[in-house]
């Protein structure tokens, strides 16, 4: 198992509340992925990140904003939650070496909005 | 949109057979990655196999990469209890370097 860590591992809020969803990693990756994942189905990246400073935004449209501080750690923060962004999200790194890297991912966030 | 596509969405077999999956994608890639999901937890990374690459051994796994026919394939051999879980398959661009995932396949291996 990677050294890459999530939490919660389960959250259950009421709409509208703001929440952040943790992420590190501690195998010193530049970079880092968030993922959304509704069952059975495949991930959709909506946030990625190249280093400390660096933010991008992936293919699925997203409501998220993240940031990247420290090169360890990568949260990603909903303002205002709303029952549409009930999934599961994962939180994944990799080396930086200019190609399509091998990823490790932590153990997931489900999230269920109210 | 989606460019990996996933065959069969879901396997039973018995313990002891072997188990094949297909992953199918739409463009230029630069490498072809299979990865295992237990029960709904984070993936974990299998094999990957290089565009210029046809097949790739790891243990029981088999992976071929077919780039004429933008098709990979993933065996299991001699399935065990502990294999049941769902694999995807994850096409490396060559575009931008990034992963586009398939729906994955849920394999059940009845003991």
């Amino acid at each position: 198992e990677a050294d890459i860590y999530q939490t919660p591992r389960y959250l259950v809020i009421g709409t509208g509340k703001k929440i952040t969803l943790e992420c590190s990693q501690t195998m010193g990756h530049d970079k880092m992925y968030w993922y959304q994942q509704d069952p059975g189905m495949e991930l959709h990246l909506i946030h990625y990140s190249y280093g400390v400073n660096s933010t991008e935004k992936g293919d699925l449209s997203s409501e998220s904003t993240v940031s990247r501080i420290r090169t360890e750690h990568f949260p990603l923060t909903l303002e205002s939650a709303r029952p549409s962004h009930t999934s599961q999200y994962l939180c994944a790194s990799s080396e930086f070496t200019g190609g399509p890297d091998t990823q490790y991912f932590g153990p997931g966030t489900r999230l269920t909005v109210l | 949109s989606q460019q990996g596509e996933e065959d069969p969405q879901a396997l039973s077999i018995q313990e002891g057979e072997n188990a094949t999956m297909n992953c199918s994608y739409k463009t230029s890639i630069n490498n072809l990655q299979w990865y295992r999901q237990n029960s709904g937890r984070g993936l974990v990374h299998l094999i990957l196999i290089r565009s210029n690459e046809r097949e790739k051994h790891s243990g029981r796994l088999r992976v071929t990469l077919d780039t004429s026919k933008k098709s990979s394939s993933l065996l299991i051999t001699a399935s065990r209890a502990a294999d049941t879980a769902s694999y995807f398959c994850a096409a490396g661009l060559d575009s931008n370097y990034q992963l586009i995932w398939g729906a994955g396949t849920k394999l059940i291996i009845k003991p």
